[in-house]
């Protein structure tokens, strides 16, 4: 049972674009919402995360918006670049529970110049 | 800053062999967890350790087990590979239960392949 889904499995965007990804969830416990950013050859990095308590958290060029009840939230990249070029996982936890990363499959994103 | 380390980038190990894979983090984390990375299927969870000599099974935990003896470490144990289990695996701290930052620490990964 995959209690979080992820879209698209691979995104190709221009330099300057806004790339986009997806995110949606089962299990109303879920408190702690998480994005994971991975380049080739190293583990991942938490990009920036996100608690029910609001809906949009912005840090740079990176938002994360959450709706709570279609049980949805979404990574939005502004003005993407080929830097940006990476694996992107969403997950997300119970944070008053067991606290394990539950990920999505993930997201290949490719930023051309 | 945190580190998490594996003891290995690349290991090559045959079928039928028991196969050890090592971690370590350094920053007095209680949790500690295992996953399992496949193209399309992404992470997925073998075991979780939230305290010395604790262990909890993950998704998929068949074939594998675990050792944590001392805060620091945490060994996943293949106990018969088999070519199935080629993979990445990557190791992950983070601080635990009580702590309001529960940002999930990962080491650089081990890719395994079993012939």
């Amino acid at each position: 049972q995959q209690q979080v889904k992820q879209s698209p499995q691979s995104l190709i965007v221009q330099k300057g674009g806004i790339s986009i990804i997806n995110c949606a969830y089962e299990n109303t416990a879920f408190d702690y919402f998480p994005w994971y950013q991975q380049f080739p050859g190293k583990g991942p990095a938490l990009l920036i995360a996100i608690r029910p308590d609001v809906s949009e958290k912005k840090e740079g060029r990176f938002t994360i918006s959450f709706n709570k009840s279609a049980k949805q939230f979404s990574l939005h990249i502004m003005d993407s670049q080929p830097g940006d070029s990476a694996t992107y996982f969403c997950a997300a936890s119970n944070e008053g529970g067991s606290e394990k990363l539950v990920f999505g499959k993930g997201t290949k994103l490719t930023v051309n110049p | 800053d945190v580190k998490v380390t594996q003891s290995s980038r690349y290991l090559v190990k045959r079928t039928g062999e028991k196969v050890f894979l090592e971690c370590v983090q350094d920053m007095d984390h209680e949790n500690m967890f295992w996953y399992r990375q496949d193209p399309g299927l992404g992470l997925r969870l073998i075991y979780f350790s939230y305290d010395v000599k604790m262990k909890e099974k993950g998704d998929i935990p068949e074939g594998y087990s675990v050792s944590r003896e001392k805060k620091e470490r945490f060994s996943l144990i293949l106990e018969s590979a088999s070519t199935n289990q080629t993979s990445m695996y990557l190791c992950a701290s983070s601080l635990g239960s009580g702590h309001t930052n529960t940002e999930a620490f990962f080491g650089q990964g081990t890719r395994l392949t079993v012939v």
